[in-house]
């Protein structure tokens, strides 16, 4: 019954490669979000799509592409591995993105990705 | 152990004391604001939340409390137990078109002492 699940939980790969990560939830949530947590556990979005639309577009190298089949799925696509991609990356997921609701983001356990 | 070379703030109390967790944000548009708590090998996880025409709301065991004026927001726990150990996180959404963008504090490293 997990909320917010993402494939795989650890990646190790080398550098050059191309990798991608998954990511689903099951709360029925329209906005569904990338973060990337460096080494100092600093958390910065990357990403946020609503209704598999893109909003959000931090400034993330191109070789990092999210895509959304579906609102209940959000996957990240990286191109060319670099030894500074390696950290965790979490999914979230939201109902919804501002307005007068509060709403509170709903995060994975992380992919803790590591470049050799 | 995981805070080894983080360099965040700590705050060591004894079980059943009370914590309170500061936080400075810093946009005054922001509207919203959560806490959320993140234990090693997980994500985090929603605690609270507090909308800016409030300045304190309760939960179980948590009460959020925010200052507008001075841009502060703090988390009080009370009755602190072994199981809230972990890293404690604010963030704040800039109100009116920011698509839910939440920015996150550098977080603060809570260890109770049984």
């Amino acid at each position: 019954d997990t909320a917010v699940s993402q494939t795989p939980k650890y990646l190790v790969t080398q550098m050059g490669n191309d990798k991608s990560i998954k990511c689903e939830q099951n709360l029925g949530h329209d906005t569904m979000y990338w973060y990337k947590q460096d080494s100092k556990k600093f958390l910065k979005i990357m990403f946020s799509y609503n209704n598999k639309e893109l909003i959000i577009n931090e400034t993330v190298p191109n070789r990092f592409s999210p895509k959304s089949p579906d609102k209940a799925h959000l996957n990240l696509h990286i191109n060319s591995l670099e030894l500074g991609d390696s950290a965790v990356y979490f999914c979230a997921s939201s109902q919804g993105t501002g307005g007068g609701i509060s709403q509170p983001q709903h995060f994975g356990d992380g992919t803790r990705l590591s470049i050799l | 152990g995981e805070s080894v070379g983080l360099h965040l703030p700590t705050l060591s109390v004894q079980e059943g004391d009370n914590s309170i967790i500061n936080c400075a944000y810093s946009n005054s548009a922001s509207d919203y604001f959560i806490w959320y708590k993140q234990e090693s090998g997980k994500g985090p996880q929603f605690i609270i939340d507090i909308r800016s025409n409030m300045d304190k709301r309760q939960g179980q065991r948590v009460t959020v409390l925010l200052n507008k004026t001075v841009k502060h927001l703090s988390l009080q726990i009370a009755a602190t137990q072994p199981g809230d150990s972990a890293v404690y996180f604010c963030a704040e959404r800039v109100g009116g078109t920011s698509y839910g963008k939440l920015t996150f504090g550098q977080g603060t490293i809570l260890t109770v002492h049984p």
